[in-house]
């Protein structure tokens, strides 16, 4: 089937300690979002990749990066992760024109 | 300053009767709106949308109504099931392209007792 697959899907980090999440699709999508979503509230936009051109939101804090090495899989890095980085990351993807965007099942990241 | 508000956080429905979760919005722009659904651990999945040149839009027992005048959408789900139980996102953006950008209202959790 095609999917949307984010690994791991728990990820423990330590203050201040770089962390990586996993996001690939086979959906061979042009368009995959970073969304962050805090316990209770609406996911928010991180950035997005349309193919390689990568967009942030202004919103977006420089602690959190980016990359796209190809067309299935998009990381995010978060450099220096704080207490108040622990959220729930949701990678989507979509295909321009297409009627929505499809998410996976979310990284739950917790910050000790 | 949050552009789609879900103002009830929580419904609470009997199974075999409607569910409406309603969703409000501000900006002008907005011109298609999602629902999305979201069960515990998994990512949210698309269930219906709505082009702005619509007032309603069916879909089984899912059915979105859009009052652009009111900037106020709602999701009916006639009759509710056990398994409809979920947190139930709306969503909107400027333009029905995937590569919009979606903003998300906060949610409301909907409990579907048997």
């Amino acid at each position: 089937d095609a999917m949307v697959i984010q690994n791991p899907r728990y990820q423990v980090t330590q203050f201040g300690k770089p962390v990586t999440l996993s996001c690939s699709q086979t959906l061979n999508h042009n368009v995959m979002y970073w969304y962050q979503q805090k316990s209770s509230q609406a996911p928010k936009l991180l950035f997005h990749y349309y193919d390689k051109d990568f967009n942030n939101e202004a919103d977006t804090p420089d602690n959190f990066q980016s990359r796209r090495p190809n067309t299935s899989f998009c990381f995010l890095d978060i450099r220096s992760p704080g207490l108040g980085d622990a959220a729930m990351y949701l990678c989507a993807t979509g295909e321009r024109g297409g009627e929505t965007q499809y998410f996976g099942p979310g990284t739950r990241l917790l910050v000790l | 300053d949050q552009q789609v508000k879900q103002n009830s956080p929580s419904l609470s429905v009997q199974e075999g009767r409607i569910s409406i979760l309603n969703c409000d919005y501000t900006n002008s722009m907005f011109d298609y709106f999602l629902w999305y659904k979201k069960y515990p651990a998994e990512g949210p999945t698309f269930l219906i949308s709505i082009s702005s040149i619509k007032d309603k839009n069916e879909d089984g027992r899912f059915t979105v109504f859009l009052n652009k005048s009111a900037k106020h959408l709602s999701l009916h789900i006639v009759p509710s099931q056990p398994g409809d139980s979920a947190v139930y996102f709306c969503a909107a953006s400027v333009g029905s392209n995937a590569g919009n950008m979606l903003t998300f209202g906060g949610g409301t959790r909907l409990m579907v007792k048997p």
